[in-house]
């Protein structure tokens, strides 16, 4: 049974530091993996899909990679903004049905 | 871009009503899901559609019923509320694309809230 995980659970940089959130998962048949971000009482906006063919995507200052071999993902931000501040979330579907088994997520501060 | 709409932002419910939300999307998308966010437990799959009239449950479907007469709308029914079920409610879709392509799309959130 797919289990995804993220480490640490709260984060807090001073703006203009590069970060990176881990997500990890326990079964590398994966099909893809999903990061999402969500504001505090909001719904989750997909940042970025990569699929398990590929090791890596990015979009604008966000770099996500897959590693399936050691059951790993990373979130990479370039020169963090206050505006990053959310909680970063991962999830992977354990099959090709569109259902997400989701990490715990990352909760972000960017200080000023 | 792809959207998907809550009917509400807030709810507030009395314990024994019947409850539906209702979740509509504008992209074709075969496959919705109902899921369901509470701290320290994150987010739980209810139920979930491939198609009209077509529904498969989650793993918490106890105490939800769910209707997709069209294929752009997914309905949760909640057939007597009760105060565990105080919750934000998050409703999602994706295409039945090929392997691995399939990205899911979520609405804003329903905050519901039974007293």
């Amino acid at each position: 049974k797919q289990e995804v995980t993220q480490i640490p659970a709260a984060l807090s940089v001073p703006e203009g530091e590069n970060l990176v959130l881990n997500c990890s998962f326990t079964d590398s048949a994966i099909y893809n993996l999903q990061w999402f971000r969500q504001d505090p009482g909001k719904g989750l906006t997909s940042l970025l899909l990569i699929q398990s063919s590929q090791r890596e995507q990015t979009s604008g200052r966000l770099n996500a990679s897959l590693d399936k071999s050691s059951g790993r993902s990373t979130l990479y931000i370039a020169a963090s903004q206050p505006g990053d501040s959310a909680t970063y979330l991962c999830a992977a579907p354990p099959s090709n049905t569109g259902k997400l088994i989701f990490g715990q997520g990352t909760t972000l501060q960017v200080k000023p | 871009d792809v959207k998907v709409t809550q009917s509400s932002r807030y709810l507030v419910k009395r314990t024994g009503e019947k409850v539906f939300l209702e979740c509509v999307q504008d992209m074709d998308h075969e496959n919705m899901f109902w899921y369901r966010q509470d701290p320290g437990l994150g987010l739980r799959l209810i139920y979930f559609s491939y198609d009209v009239k077509m529904k498969e449950k989650g793993d918490i479907p106890e105490g939800y019923s769910v209707s997709r007469e069209k294929k752009e709308r997914f309905s949760l029914i909640l057939e007597s509320a009760s105060t565990n079920q105080t919750s934000m409610y998050l409703c999602a879709s994706s295409p039945l694309g090929q392997k691995g392509i399939a990205e899911a799309f979520f609405g804003q959130g329903t905050r519901l809230t039974v007293v």
